[in-house]
């Protein structure tokens, strides 16, 4: 099947740093990638959706210019979490869709970050 | 707007039977699926439905009704690693996914 890897697994990181998240679809190419952020004992919210080789479209009340995301290839695309606060802190999750007739999304175990 | 809804909560015990309801109003419909997610975990697929209709796959099946909004995720022969978040999501005209916010089942002894 159709597998999404994520790292790091865990970061913690200090207010002001940045960080940066990888998303990888081992075994397909993904065409569309997508970012969610998930609060304690809440749903997911997506962040944002990537296609490769063009800019990502952000959902509203997401500040593209704190979470930067880079969809480099089928296979890649990165979250940077740009000057860190600690409301930052959550888990982030990846999803990857390969296109065509499969739209079912494959998700990455996700990240966790915690800001100090 | 988009909507799902599903319950915040359900109980259920072990070896029963539960069914987890879901009603979605989205702009398009392009199937609906079903996701289990533990506690810090990633959610892990269920199912899919973009038929009416019932889709069986083992202790775990689910509905569909497009006419009425409606799906429910039907679990049988429950066991404690059921325990556990279960998402509907829908994806709409533009084949973005919309999430409900998900039904926490406990499962007791």
């Amino acid at each position: 099947g159709a597998v999404v890897s994520q790292h790091p697994s865990r970061v913690i990181c200090k207010s002001g740093t940045s960080v940066k998240i990888e998303c990888r679809s081992l075994d397909f190419q993904a065409t569309t990638m997508f970012w969610y952020r998930q609060f304690p004992k809440k749903s997911l919210m997506l962040m944002a959706t990537s296609n490769e080789g063009s800019k990502a479209t952000y959902e509203q009340g997401v500040e593209k210019d704190k979470f930067l995301i880079n969809h480099a290839s089928l296979t890649l695309s990165t979250l940077t979490v740009t000057s860190a606060h600690p409301e930052d802190s959550s888990f982030y999750i990846c999803s990857a869709r390969g296109g065509g007739q499969d739209y079912e999304q494959y998700f990455g175990p996700g990240t966790r970050l915690t800001v100090t | 707007g988009q909507n799902i809804d599903q319950p915040t909560e359900m109980t259920a015990t072990e070896g029963a039977i539960v069914q987890i309801n879901c009603t979605y109003q989205t702009s398009g419909f392009n199937g609906l699926f079903w996701y289990q997610q533990h506690a810090g975990e990633a959610p892990t697929f269920l199912s899919y439905n973009v038929l009416d209709g019932l889709e069986e796959k083992g202790r775990f099946s689910s509905f569909l009704s497009r006419s009425k909004g409606y799906s429910y995720l039907l679990l049988k022969e429950l066991q404690m690693k059921d325990s556990a978040s279960y998402l509907c999501a829908v994806t709409d005209s533009n084949y973005q996914l919309i999430w409900g916010a998900g039904t926490k089942l406990i499962i007791k002894p």
